[in-house]
């Protein structure tokens, strides 16, 4: 199975500054098949990102996704306080879609 | 609007099954696939499969095959997963989800597996 390595663990950013967050697969995802998703605590996740790159539907132009093979990147450019959350990465090239572990974006 | 709205919290003991279910509405069902994905307390997500509710044709994580059945009724736009045999570490909240890249969420359903 593909393995999702995302890093780092936690960031630390304030509210305007520039957020990247990394996502590593172990093997390439087939056809650039990765999602982003955001968590809040007690809700389900939120789809920002699919194909890698195609943003979903309603969400803010400042979440970009970007990369392709085995190196994904999710950037929000300006944060917003709302956007302080967890984030996870999914493969859906290769069954099982497997999920990263989750990048948690704090206020610094 | 879409909605999916899920079957309330169930406590289990180990060995006992579970059944959850997922009522959509706002779109067609039929026309859309019907994704599982857990999390367990403090953890990640981990997806459990997916199945097609225009067919049934189904696709499950390895690890629960044997253990876990997607199934759907579009009479009642219902979705429903079946875990089997449970164990402790199936202690999570349950969520079902339209589509293969899921884009509304149901709300999700604790099940917790104590003796």
């Amino acid at each position: 199975e593909i393995v999702l390595t995302q890093s780092p663990g936690t960031l630390s950013l304030s509210p305007g500054e520039r957020a990247t967050l990394s996502c590593r697969a172990s093997q390439s995802v087939t056809i650039n098949y990765l999602a982003w998703y955001q968590q809040k605590p007690g809700q389900a996740p939120r789809l920002l990102i699919y194909g890698a790159s195609s943003r979903a539907t309603g969400i803010p132009d400042r979440f970009s996704g970007s990369g392709s093979g085995t190196d994904f990147t999710l950037t929000i450019s300006r944060l917003e306080p709302e956007d302080f959350a967890v984030y996870y990465c999914q493969q859906y090239g290769a069954s099982p879609y497997t999920f990263g572990l989750g990048t948690k974006l704090e206020i610094k | 609007q879409v909605q999916l709205v899920q079957s309330g919290a169930e406590v289990k003991k180990p060995g006992a099954s579970v059944k959850v279910s997922c009522k959509a509405s706002g779109y067609t069902f039929s026309s859309y696939d019907i994704t599982w994905v857990r999390q367990a307390p403090g953890q990640g997500l981990e997806w459990l499969g997916w199945i097609s509710a225009y067919n049934g044709h189904t696709n499950y994580a390895q690890n629960l095959q044997g253990r876990v059945t997607l199934t759907t009724d579009t009479s009642t736009s219902t979705a429903y997963m079946e875990l089997r045999n449970l164990k402790s570490d199936d202690t999570a909240v349950y969520y079902c989800a339209r589509k293969v890249v899921p884009d509304h969420w149901g709300q999700g359903t604790l099940v917790t597996v104590s003796s």
